[in-house]
C-alpha cells in the first residue's frame, strides 16, 4: 500500500533557527513529490513541487526540499524560521490516476 | 483568477440529520476531489471526480456519503444520516487534471460539527 508518513506531529522552533520538516514516501517508481502549508481556517495552498530534474526544489517564502531517492524522503527546510511561518504542513503525493495521498501533518510553531 | 469556492462554511447539525456540501471547482479543471480532514489528521480522499465520472470512490462511505457532479463543473457532497464521527472539515480540491500530476487547488473548506 503507498503511503506518506510525517515523523514529528508537532515541532517547535526560536525564531531565526532552521526549520526541518521530515517526509518519507512508499514507492516503487519515481514519484512526484509536493509539500502543502495550512494556515489556520483556510484551505491548504502548494508551498513546493518536485516533479523531475533538480532534486533541490525552491518553493514560496523561503522553503526549500530535497529529494533523495535513496532514502525515499523529501525533507522541508528552511533556514531562519520567522513568526509568520506558524502553521501545519503536509506532505503529499500521487499515486495512480493523480490521487493524491498525504501525510498526517506537522505543526510548526515558531517562539519568539 | 477565482479560486475554489465551498459552501457553507461551517455546519451545525445533530446526528442523524443530513447536510450537504457545495463546491465550485477553478474555471476549467477537470478534476474534482472532495477530502475529509478531521481534527489531527491529514487530508483523506473521499471522492475523485474526472469531468463528471467518478474516478475513484473507494473511500466514501457510501451507505451515508453521496457526490455528484453535474454537468462537470460544480459539485456536491452529502451526508445522511450524520454520525458524530463525521465531524471534521470537506475540503474540495480541483485541479487541470490528466497526465503529469498537477497542483490541487483548495477550497477554505467546510467545518461540519455533529452534535
Amino acid at each position: 500500500a503507498q503511503s506518506v508518513t510525517q515523523l514529528g506531529s508537532h515541532v517547535s522552533v526560536s525564531e531565526g533557527a532552521l526549520v526541518l520538516l521530515r517526509c518519507n514516501y512508499s514507492s516503487s517508481v519515481p514519484p512526484y513529490l509536493f509539500w502543502y502549508v495550512q494556515y489556520p481556517n483556510q484551505g491548504l495552498q502548494l508551498l513546493l513541487k518536485y516533479t523531475t530534474g533538480a532534486t533541490l526544489v525552491k518553493g514560496i517564502n523561503g522553503f526549500e526540499a530535497e529529494f533523495k531517492k535513496s532514502e525515499t524522503s523529501f525533507h522541508l527546510t528552511k533556514p531562519s524560521a520567522h513568526m509568520s511561518d506558524a502553521a501545519e504542513y503536509f506532505c503529499a503525493v500521487p499515486y495512480n490516476f493523480n490521487k493524491f495521498y498525504f501525510g498526517s501533518g506537522t505543526k510548526l510553531n515558531v517562539k519568539p | 483568477e477565482a479560486g475554489v469556492a465551498q459552501s457553507p462554511r461551517y455546519k451545525i447539525i445533530e446526528k442523524r440529520q443530513s447536510v450537504a456540501f457545495w463546491c465550485n471547482p477553478i474555471s476549467g479543471h477537470a478534476t474534482l476531489y472532495w477530502y475529509q480532514q478531521i481534527l489531527g489528521q491529514g487530508p483523506k480522499l473521499l471522492i475523485q471526480f474526472q469531468n463528471n465520472g467518478v474516478v475513484d470512490d473507494s473511500q466514501l462511505p457510501k451507505d451515508r456519503f453521496s457526490a455528484e457532479r453535474l454537468k462537470g463543473v460544480d459539485s456536491t457532497l452529502k451526508i445522511q444520516p450524520a454520525k458524530l464521527e463525521d465531524s471534521a472539515v470537506y475540503l474540495c480540491a480541483s485541479s487541470l487534471g490528466t497526465g503529469i500530476p498537477r497542483e490541487l487547488f483548495f477550497g477554505e473548506g467546510s467545518r461540519l460539527t455533529v452534535l
